[in-house]
């Protein structure tokens, strides 16, 4: 059963705790997305990667870190930094970029 | 940078009633992708247009490119309630770029 999978669903941090989200995919894609989405709001770019051990700053780059050391593998992690970090979090991977994505099911970070 | 509008940013309409969303481009696009989030859900695509002027259906769903390849809608013809969710629009500016969303048209059915 191919597809991409985001865990955990709902995750819940104090303030000033570092946080890592997962995404894993099976698709065998090249590229891979995460985008942070606001109540009502759009999708806004965070990080990209077109191959492993690459990635690329999206639109809202600052407070996050991410890691491409495999191809399944993307992982998101919000650190303190981030100001406003309570928001729906999707990642999404496509054959290429400019082509098709494909979106996980989200996680949503409360915090507090 | 590139910028992707959407308007209207929401819609209410009577179950039956036909909707449409505009989607445009501060850039001209190499393709226009459209995208439907479900309340709660995650986005999932539609479809993409390519060539300039191109017209795609899917049953009530009609998809258009606009001939300068700025600009794009999507047309929904006698709503139901399935129909409900967000639509996004987007496109990368040039071959290779990554994809920039629209702010999205929110759809709401009263059945």
């Amino acid at each position: 059963d191919g597809g991409i999978t985001q865990s955990p669903k709902y995750l819940f941090r104090k303030e000033g705790q570092n946080v890592t989200l997962s995404c894993e995919q099976n698709l065998n894609h090249d590229a891979m997305y995460w985008y942070r989405q606001d109540p009502g709001q759009g999708l806004r770019l965070i990080y990209y990667s077109q191959i492993v051990n690459d990635f690329q700053k999206g639109d809202i780059a600052e407070g996050y870190s991410v890691s491409r050391e495999k191809k399944e593998s993307f992982p998101l992690t919000v650190t303190s930094a981030q100001k406003n970090p309570t928001a729906f979090y999707l990642c999404a991977s496509s054959i290429s970029d400019n082509y098709e994505q494909y979106f996980g099911p989200g996680t949503r970070l409360t915090v507090t | 940078g590139q910028q992707v509008m959407q308007i209207p940013q929401y819609q209410h309409v009577q179950e039956g009633e036909d909707f449409t969303t505009y989607c445009n481009s501060s850039t001209t696009l190499s393709n226009i992708q459209w995208y439907k989030q479900r309340p709660g859900g995650h986005p999932v695509f539609l479809i993409q247009l390519v060539k300039s002027g191109e017209v795609k259906k899917q049953k009530r769903l009609t998809f258009q490119f606009g001939e300068a390849k700025k600009n794009s809608s999507l047309h929904i013809t006698a709503t139901q309630t399935t129909d409900v969710g967000t639509y996004f629009c987007a496109g990368p500016a040039d071959a290779g770029n990554m994809l920039t969303f629209g702010g999205g048209t929110r759809l709401m059915v009263k059945p």
